[in-house]
């Protein structure tokens, strides 16, 4: 079945650190892949999507991803973390072709100042 | 431009109540989805529509109806609505343009409904 995974539920990193957030999927085929982020109380923003091409796809807020297709995998990653990064992330994945959007089931990020 | 407006932002229905969740954006796009967020379940496609009159069922559609007859507009309608359909639920909208769901969804702020 097609799925998408995110194994942490919760992360905290201190201020100034270095993040990782990973996410996995689970297709016949390379999917299009997104991530989005979602403050408290907020409807979600998109951080990043790639479709094709360069591995390393850059974002908003300073944010990056690499897309590993060995791995089937789309990790999301920030050199320095800031207190506002404090937030909900969400890796999403849609089959090309098709529009259903399968979510992953998110990782709560807390920064430590 | 408002970007996707929901409505109510909360609402309090009893077991079997009927409700429409409203949903408007004005961004001129094609595509138009309703998602439900759950604890440790992310957000689940129920209905989505690829433009007016066209609709079709996502991962949890069951309980759910939907119709596009413009546009600018989406409801999603709970017949008779079920403790299990407390969630948070959010509309969102994007322009495919053929690409067949690479661009970017925009999100409207949510409406959480409890039912009891």
């Amino acid at each position: 079945a097609q799925s998408v995974t995110q194994p942490d539920i919760h992360i905290t990193v201190s201020e100034g650190a270095s993040l990782e957030l990973r996410c996995n999927y689970s297709y016949g085929a390379t999917p299009y892949l997104f991530w989005y982020v979602q403050s408290p109380g907020q409807g979600l923003q998109l951080l990043l999507k790639y479709f094709s091409g360069d591995t390393l796809v850059q974002g908003i807020k300073g944010f990056e991803a690499e897309f590993k297709r060995s791995q089937s995998s789309f990790n999301l990653r920030k050199p320095s973390v800031h207190w506002s990064d404090a937030a909900e992330y969400f890796c999403a994945v849609v089959l090309r072709g098709t529009y259903k959007y399968i979510f992953g089931t998110g990782t709560r990020l807390k920064v430590l100042a | 431009n408002a970007g996707v407006t929901q409505t109510p932002k909360f609402q309090v229905l009893k077991t079997g109540q009927s409700m429409t969740l409203q949903c408007a954006q004005d961004m001129n796009h094609e595509y138009m989805s309703w998602y439900r967020q759950d604890p440790g379940m992310g957000l689940r496609l129920i209905h989505y529509s690829v433009g007016a009159g066209i609709t079709d069922q996502g991962e949890v559609p069951n309980g759910y109806n939907v119709s596009r007859s413009t546009t600018e507009d989406f409801p999603l309608r709970l017949l008779s609505a079920a403790p299990s359909q407390t969630s948070v639920y959010f509309c969102a909208s994007s322009s495919p343009r053929g690409s067949g769901g690479a661009e970017t969804q925009y999100f409207g702020p949510g409406t959480r409904l409890l039912v009891l």
